[in-house]
């Protein structure tokens, strides 16, 4: 099957520091990336959808200053979270499809991360 | 927007007992997932199953697209599935960005 590789997978930072999160699709080229926030005992969320070439879209009530996306090769995706706050410590996940739309989404191992 | 319904919330089973977990969506959709997120938060594909049955090992899912609801089947439990199944549709007919259930947390006791 199709892999996504997310790094890092886990990651402390300070408060008011950034940490960038990379998403990569190992085996097949994704024009269109995801990025999803999963807090303690809860379900995924999407937060973002990643366009190669072109800007990102945010969903309602995600700060696009916050989480800048940056989507520069058919490969690659990163997500930095600037400026970290403790309420920013979440479980980041990014996911792919190798075909496009209503194809099987296929999802990086997620980056913990921890804001002190 | 389509709402996704994921039942039982928790389940407990003995090994070696059958379950089977149920996803409900509320409009029409072209595809549907069934992942196991393991304890490290890894999303683990399980089955993509737009409509009718698939079968994997002791796992099964069986997707009826008209009557708008999913289910996944897994007999004779082990301790290693264990974890959070969570079913997901895409958010509209383009089919890019999906929206997840609540999930259903199992726990298999030896």
């Amino acid at each position: 099957g199709a892999v996504v590789s997310q790094h890092p997978s886990r990651v402390i930072c300070k408060s008011g520091t950034s940490v960038k999160i990379e998403c990569r699709s190992l085996d097949f080229q994704a024009t269109t990336m995801f990025w999803y926030r999963q807090f303690p005992k809860q379900s995924l969320m999407l937060m973002a959808t990643s366009n190669e070439g072109s800007k990102a879209t945010y969903e309602q009530g995600v700060e696009k200053d916050k989480f800048l996306i940056n989507h520069a090769s058919l490969t690659l995706s990163t997500l930095t979270v600037t400026s970290a706050h403790p309420e920013d410590s979440s479980f980041y996940i990014c996911s792919a499809q190798r075909g496009g739309g209503n194809t099987e989404a296929f999802f990086g191992q997620g980056t913990r991360l921890t804001v002190v | 927007g389509i709402q996704v319904e994921q039942s039982p919330p928790d389940l407990i089973l003995q090994e070696g007992a059958n379950s089977t977990l149920r996803c409900n969506f509320s409009d029409s959709v072209n595809n549907l997932q069934w992942f196991h997120q393991n304890p490290w938060g890894q999303l683990i594909n399980l089955f993509y199953i737009p409509s009718g049955t698939k079968q994997n090992g002791r796992l099964s899912a069986t997707t009826v697209a008209t009557e708008r609801y999913s289910l996944l089947y897994i007999s004779s439990s082990q301790t290693t599935d264990s974890g959070v199944y969570f079913c997901a549709v895409p958010f509209n007919q383009a089919g890019t960005a999906l929206i997840f259930g609540k999930g259903t947390t199992l726990s298999v006791s030896s």
